[in-house]
């Protein structure tokens, strides 16, 4: 199946503490995507990464740390997790070509307490 | 900055009846519009996509036109389905893959029997 996938679909933790999330797609593209969606249901590009190149958000807290081992994964790592990242965080994938649309995951909904 | 604005939070209609959601946009660069649709608890996924002006985009019963005179692209639907309950998401790319989506408030619509 050619899709994006993530890893976990949930996350309860406390503040102060270290979350990763992965993802990963099997669709061939070779450029990658986080976005927070909040309760509002705001959606908000965090980062792009391509060919090494990374694209930040420059609201984007620093706590926040995409991570990649090739073009297939994109990882995101929070540092120290404060109240206002509880959110659900979608992963996306798309080829590099302008006006190619993106196909997302199914996201990781991340509560902190 | 780029920005898309759409119909604000809940339209609720009889299956059916018509669908219309509103989207204008502004930007200074050209552009590619889309619209995703969300179903409660799963991905994001493209329900249109243009770049061309004037020109009709059709897709599983819905169709937009890009508009770049008035900076619009409406969706529509003829006939609304119980299954069309879901949010619906206009987005715009800017000519630059790594920008990623700039995304509207999503306009949540709930279709009654």
């Amino acid at each position: 199946e050619t899709a994006v996938f993530q890893t976990p679909n949930y996350h309860v933790t406390q503040v102060g503490n270290e979350v990763s999330f992965n993802c990963k797609q099997t669709l061939g593209h070779d450029t990658m995507y986080w976005y927070k969606q909040d309760s509002k249901k705001l959606l908000k590009i965090m980062f792009s990464y391509n060919n090494k190149q990374l694209i930040v958000n420059e609201t984007v807290p620093r706590r926040f740390s995409p991570q990649s081992s090739d073009k297939a994964h994109l990882n995101l790592r929070i540092k120290s997790v404060e109240p206002e990242d509880s959110a659900v965080y979608l992963c996306a994938s798309s080829r590099r070509d302008w006006g190619y649309e993106q196909y997302f995951g199914p996201g990781t909904r991340l509560t902190v307490l | 900055g780029d920005s898309v604005t759409q119909t604000e939070g809940l339209v609720t209609l009889t299956e059916g009846l018509p669908v219309m959601l509103n989207c204008t946009y502004q930007t200074a660069y050209s552009t590619f519009l889309f619209w995703y649709v969300q179903h409660l608890n799963e991905a994001p996924k493209l329900l249109l996509k243009s770049s061309t002006d004037n020109k009709r985009t059709e897709h599983q019963g819905f169709h937009a036109t890009l508009h770049k005179s008035s900076s619009s692209f409406h969706l529509q639907k003829s006939s609304a389905q119980l299954s069309d309950s879901a949010l619906y998401y206009c987005a715009l790319n800017r000519g630059n893959y790594a920008q990623g989506l700039t995304f509207g408030l999503g306009t949540r619509v709930s279709v009654f029997p």
